[in-house]
């Protein structure tokens, strides 16, 4: 069975940094491309960043470009998302998946159960 | 950017109905696009992909259609537990754009 578990959510100040992980287990990490979603409260989703499974392609959206990082550990199925720069407007939960075929022309279809991430003085 | 957006921002229809949502992209995805539901305090869950390929344990009442910049997520009998907002997703190049939502309620 896929399993995603996001961690490292928490309150952060304007400005400050954070570090999400995202452990996988139930299938071979390495063969897929990840993916981070956001959800703000009350709001739609929105796709943030992309990475391909040895990390040597990543794509961002533009709104975070130069402030988050993506990246991915195989040897220990995890990928992560470091913030930093935060703004209120990255106050959202945030959800780790994997996309649902191991190409990159594929959606994520497996979702963690995410992790909040607040940015507020 | 592409932008995708869908319509009707919310509906209501009764138990049984024939329920469609469109999505519609600003340029040509040829057939990159996604179908998710989310039901209240709960993750989003992949409905269809390719445009019209269903996913794995989906109810067969979901179906989806459209190529290049129109498509339509088609509910053939409304449930009970269809209540949720849906969203579309293009995923022919990034970013990697949703649309804003559809909120399916009961009437």
């Amino acid at each position: 069975e896929v399993q995603l578990v996001e961690s490292g959510g928490g309150l952060v100040q304007p400005g400050g940094s954070l570090r999400l992980s995202c452990v996988a287990s139930g299938f071979t990490f390495s063969s897929y491309w990840m993916t981070w979603v956001r959800q703000a409260p009350g709001k739609g989703l929105e796709w943030v960043a992309n990475i391909k499974q040895d990390g040597s392609e990543k794509y961002y959206v533009d709104s975070v470009k130069g402030r988050f990082t993506i990246s991915r550990d195989n040897a220990k199925n995890s990928m992560y998302l470091q913030m930093n720069s935060l703004r209120a407007e990255d106050t959202a939960v945030y959800y780790c998946a994997r996309f649902v075929g191991d190409k990159w022309d594929y959606p994520p279809g497996y979702w963690g159960q995410g992790t909040l991430v607040t940015v507020s003085s | 950017d592409i932008q995708m957006t869908q319509s009707p921002s919310s509906l209501s229809a009764s138990v049984g109905d024939k329920v469609t949502i469109t999505c519609r992209a600003s340029q040509g995805i040829r057939n990159y696009l996604a179908w998710y539901q989310q039901k209240p305090g709960k993750v989003p869950r992949l409905l269809i992909y390719g445009a019209s390929t269903l996913q794995s344990g989906v109810p067969s009442r979901f179906s989806g259609s459209g190529s290049g910049t129109d498509f339509t997520l088609t509910i053939s009998c409304l449930q009970p537990e269809d209540v949720a907002t849906y969203y579309c997703q293009k995923y022919s190049s990034a970013p990697r754009t949703f649309g804003q939502g559809t909120k399916v309620e009961i009437k």
